[in-house]
């Protein structure tokens, strides 16, 4: 079974340009999580998804992040325009869903954002 | 508040065992979790445990937990080279989104 994917690893870009990372969840599942670790700090929850709803974003930092999730399927993550201070790696992580015992978070490899 | 501190660096030799530490704010949190991240790769659920329990042993994993002072541990025994990664901590305080702390380097030494 394939796990969470992330697309791309790497991005580097510059600022004031536009950047859309791709999250593909474990199939059938229903969370779908978007974290951020900057610089080394603690990885920081973004948004959550169950299905192609919006269930909590307050973690996003501001206006200039769009997250959609298309059909409840995979999930993109756009920055628009990005700036220095979006630098980092963004995760993705999706689980079941369910209730009682402990809901995994399956977590992707990444994308490593550099902002120039 | 959610704030979850963790120690940055931790060096061990080959063979002896590695202790990390936690702590957390949030004493709702129904479970407590510990992630490991090896390079290139990305989290990987160690192991976790239930608020109401003290303990949890899963092969050279011991997880330590004391409500009182909100602290957690992670005790690898007989730490190998393959153990070297960066190790999370997180809590869950609404049983959803995780609350990580900054993450503990391990580094282990032949």
């Amino acid at each position: 079974e394939a796990g969470v994917t992330q697309f791309p690893s790497h991005s580097v870009i510059e600022k004031g340009q536009t950047v859309t990372l791709r999250c593909d969840p474990i199939s059938g599942h229903d969370n779908l999580y978007w974290y951020r670790r900057v610089m080394g700090k603690e990885i920081k929850f973004l948004l959550h998804f169950v299905k192609e709803s919006k269930q909590d974003e307050s973690g996003m930092p501001n206006n200039r992040f769009l997250a959609e999730r298309t059909g409840g399927t995979y999930s993109t993550l756009k920055v628009q325009p990005a700036e220095l201070e979006d630098s980092g790696v963004y995760f993705c992580a999706s689980s079941q869903g369910g209730f009682g015992s402990t809901d995994t978070q399956y977590f992707g490899p990444g994308t490593r954002l550099t902002v120039l | 508040g959610e704030d979850v501190e963790q120690s940055l660096f931790l060096s061990v030799r080959e063979g002896d065992s590695s202790v990390i530490n936690c702590t957390y704010t949030d004493s709702s949190s129904t479970y407590l979790y510990w992630y490991k991240q090896e390079p290139g790769a990305g989290l990987q659920l160690l192991t976790y445990i239930f608020s109401n329990m003290d303990m949890k042993q899963d092969q050279r994993l011991t997880v330590l937990l004391n409500k009182k002072d909100k602290h957690l541990s992670l005790r690898i025994a007989d730490t190998q080279t393959g153990d070297s990664a960066i190790y999370f901590c997180a809590e869950s305080p609404n049983d959803y989104k995780l609350s990580f702390g900054a993450g503990t380097t391990v580094t282990v030494r032949a």
